[in-house]
């Protein structure tokens, strides 16, 4: 069955920088993309951007553009991002999401399980 | 500011019917597909519905989604308990070239 697993919570200082991974395992990685999400407490989904599983290519949503990097290992099936610059209202959980890039929709059919980022001095 | 929006909260009694819309633009509902997602408190958030009307293998047929236009309608009929949740639509907006999601829907079963 396809899993995404996490890594888990983080708590880091106003300026630092967080690196979560995602595990992929149940599908043939490279035929997906990973897209990340993230959720503010109380709040909405906020997509940051796409990573394909095949060749790498990504798409950064704009309020990310400079301070998001995502990237993948083929060889564990895992899927990155580090997130730059940290302020207090990057506290959220970070999910990542299976997503096959398909144009003209949105398709995350599996989810991790969520990873809570603290930003806090 | 969410791109699509969504009702704040709807509200109906056991096995009555709910719907939830989801309103955009030409840029993102009107010319591209729609799914929807279910977000149980707590937990990671669920795919209900893509492509605006298909149910993935293990969803019931309680639910269903349809599109006109510029806006996507999310249904819930037989509601239950189990249904309390945060409902999202999110599409894709050719202009942003992003993945825009909607402010959410809290469903509550009276």
């Amino acid at each position: 069955q396809v899993q995404l697993v996490q890594s888990g919570a983080e708590v880091k200082k106003p300026g630092a920088s967080v690196k979560v991974s995602c595990k992929a395992s149940g599908y043939t990685f490279t035929t997906y993309g990973i897209s990340w999400l993230r959720q503010a407490p109380g709040q909405g989904l906020e997509w940051m951007g796409w990573i394909s599983g095949y060749n790498g290519n990504t798409n950064y949503a704009q309020n990310f553009q400079g301070r998001v990097t995502m990237t993948t290992d083929t060889s564990t099936r895992t899927a990155y991002v580090e997130l730059r610059s940290l302020r207090s209202d990057d506290t959220a959980v970070y999910y990542c999401a299976r997503d096959p890039g398909v144009a003209r929709g949105v398709i995350l059919d599996y989810w991790g399980q969520g990873t809570l980022v603290t930003v806090s001095s | 500011q969410s791109v699509l929006t969504q009702p704040p909260s709807v509200s109906a009694a056991p096995g009555q019917k709910v719907t939830i819309s989801c309103s955009g633009s030409s840029s993102n509902i009107g010319n591209n597909y729609v799914s929807w997602y279910q977000q149980l408190p707590g937990t990671a958030p669920k795919l209900l519905i893509s492509e605006n009307n298909k149910r993935p293998s293990g969803i019931p047929d309680r639910f269903s989604g349809s599109k006109s236009g510029t806006s996507a309608t999310l249904g819930i009929t037989g509601l239950q308990t189990g249904d309390e949740a945060d409902y999202y639509c999110a599409t894709w907006d050719s202009s942003l070239s992003a993945e825009v999601f909607g402010g959410g829907t809290k469903v509550t079963v009276l």
